[in-house]
């Protein structure tokens, strides 16, 4: 059983358009996260929630707008996508918010053309 | 506002110890040392924290210095598996408090036959 699974693994799509990736963890965490990859391959934290409550939210364009309809899944939506948000979007879980062990997905690439 | 330095890169032959160095001069007393890995195409994987005492699991140990002021990450045995970037991070662990896990550039760590 896939810990953290996130889908789709791949997604390519044109500028404007509208996108959703969704996240389950079945590791019983209260936690869990955004991450984005870009090329230069930093990784930066996008978002966070606990139990269903957001509570990091970095300098994100408000087109990225999560949701976690119970603390097993976090959804990252994205609206009217661009060039510049091309990247591998990683999910993760933590037991707690104090993160002191992160298990993350396989990551989701997003190709916008 | 890099809390950690390491090599952006290091080799190390199958079967030898692969000793991946940090430094973290600025560290606070409160600050716990973790590493993961992030093999490539896959998401970050958690290795190992630490405090102040060195420590060991099934993966890897930990050196800490006495001053806290740098660490190294010891693979004993290191297989091609291995190859991978290796982050060393520095962030405080508390319930109470939404650190969030910050990743840097990393050690790029290639293990060859």
């Amino acid at each position: 059983d896939t810990a953290v699974s996130q889908t789709p693994k791949y997604l390519v799509t044109q500028m404007g358009n509208d996108k959703s990736i969704k996240c389950e963890q079945n590791l019983g965490h209260d936690t869990m996260y955004w991450y984005k990859q870009d090329s230069k391959k930093f990784l930066k934290i996008m978002f966070s929630y606990n139990n269903k409550e957001l509570i990091i939210n970095e300098t994100v364009p408000n087109r990225f707008s999560p949701k976690s309809p119970d603390k097993a899944h976090l959804n990252l939506h994205i609206n009217s996508l661009e060039l510049g948000d091309s990247a591998v979007y990683f999910c993760a879980s933590s037991p707690t918010s104090g993160g002191e062990k992160l298990f993350f997905g396989s990551g989701t690439q997003l190709s916008v053309l | 506002d890099a809390k950690t330095t390491q090599p952006p890169s290091m080799d190390c032959a199958e079967g030898r110890a692969a000793n991946l160095p940090c430094n973290h001069s600025t560290i606070s007393g409160n600050e716990y040392v973790y590493w993961y890995r992030q093999i490539h195409s896959q998401g970050p994987q958690y290795i190992i924290h630490g405090l102040k005492n060195n420590e060991t699991n099934e993966m890897a140990s930990l050196i800490i210095t006495e001053d806290r002021k740098s660490s190294t990450l010891i693979l004993p045995h290191a297989t091609l598996r291995d190859t991978a970037v290796y982050y060393c991070i520095v962030r405080v662990t508390n319930l109470d408090n939404n650190n969030d896990m910050r990743f840097g550039a990393g050690t790029r760590l290639t293990v060859k036959p």
